[in-house]
């Protein structure tokens, strides 16, 4: 099984600047397993990146993923409002189970 | 539009039965996996397991193999999520999903949510 380590737990930031969300992975994955998510309360999660750096239909540029093997990589440029959520990241890949990390509070 | 309908809230006492449903619209419903994800309030997503609505191959997570089933019916586009005996700790919202395409990883599309609460 993958185990998925995400940090920090929660980030404080203010609108306007940047933000780094952290995944590590347990084991080395193919970078086309790796997906991000963003959920905002109430809602159910929204695909935001996947095979690593791939973004998903109408996620702006302020979205970028990045890294390969055990260390991945969200960040977000220029924070707007609705971007304080939580942010999971998830190994979907070949070998069940398609686990998710412990998902970053981004808060303000 | 792709659409996944959910069925709606269940409140349920200890040991009884319950199933939940995620209707699928807009696409081609057998040429997909369904996806289904748990989170406990205030707490993080937990994947479930899946099923390949052709063929009902499933893949469970070993968390919740054995304690919950999960089926599908393809005339009615229609996965289902069963229980046979709950317990106050199955309490949570449950979420279908289905991935994005069928060459790409990653649930891109997500039902609304089924919230079940167990409690005596």
């Amino acid at each position: 099984e993958v185990v998925l380590t995400q940090s920090p737990g929660t980030l404080s930031l203010s609108p306007g600047e940047r933000a780094t969300l952290s995944c590590r992975t347990s084991q080395t994955i193919d970078s086309s397993h790796l997906i991000w998510y963003r959920q905002t309360p109430g809602q159910a999660p929204r695909l935001l990146i996947y095979g690593a750096t791939s973004r998903a239909t109408d996620i702006p540029d302020r979205f970028g993923g990045y890294g390969s093997g055990t260390d991945f990589t969200l960040t977000i440029s220029r924070l707007e409002p609705e971007d304080f959520a939580v942010y999971y990241c998830q190994y979907y890949g070949t070998s069940p189970p398609f686990t998710f990390g412990q998902g970053t509070k981004l808060e303000i | 539009e792709i659409h996944l309908a959910q069925s709606g809230a269940e409140v349920k006492k200890p040991g009884e039965s319950l199933k939940i449903s995620c209707k699928g619209s807009g696409y081609s419903f057998s040429s997909y996996w369904i996806d289904w994800v748990r989170q406990v309030p205030g707490k993080g997503l937990e994947w479930m397991g899946n099923i390949y609505v052709a063929d009902s191959d499933t893949k469970y997570s070993p968390s919740f193999q054995g304690r919950v089933t999960i089926s599908v019916d393809k005339s009615n586009s229609t996965a289902y999520l069963q229980w046979s005996k709950v317990k106050a700790s199955d309490t949570g919202t449950y979420y279908c999903a289905r991935r994005i395409s069928r060459y790409n990883y990653g649930l891109g599309y997500w039902g609304q949510g089924t919230l079940v609460t167990v409690s005596s």
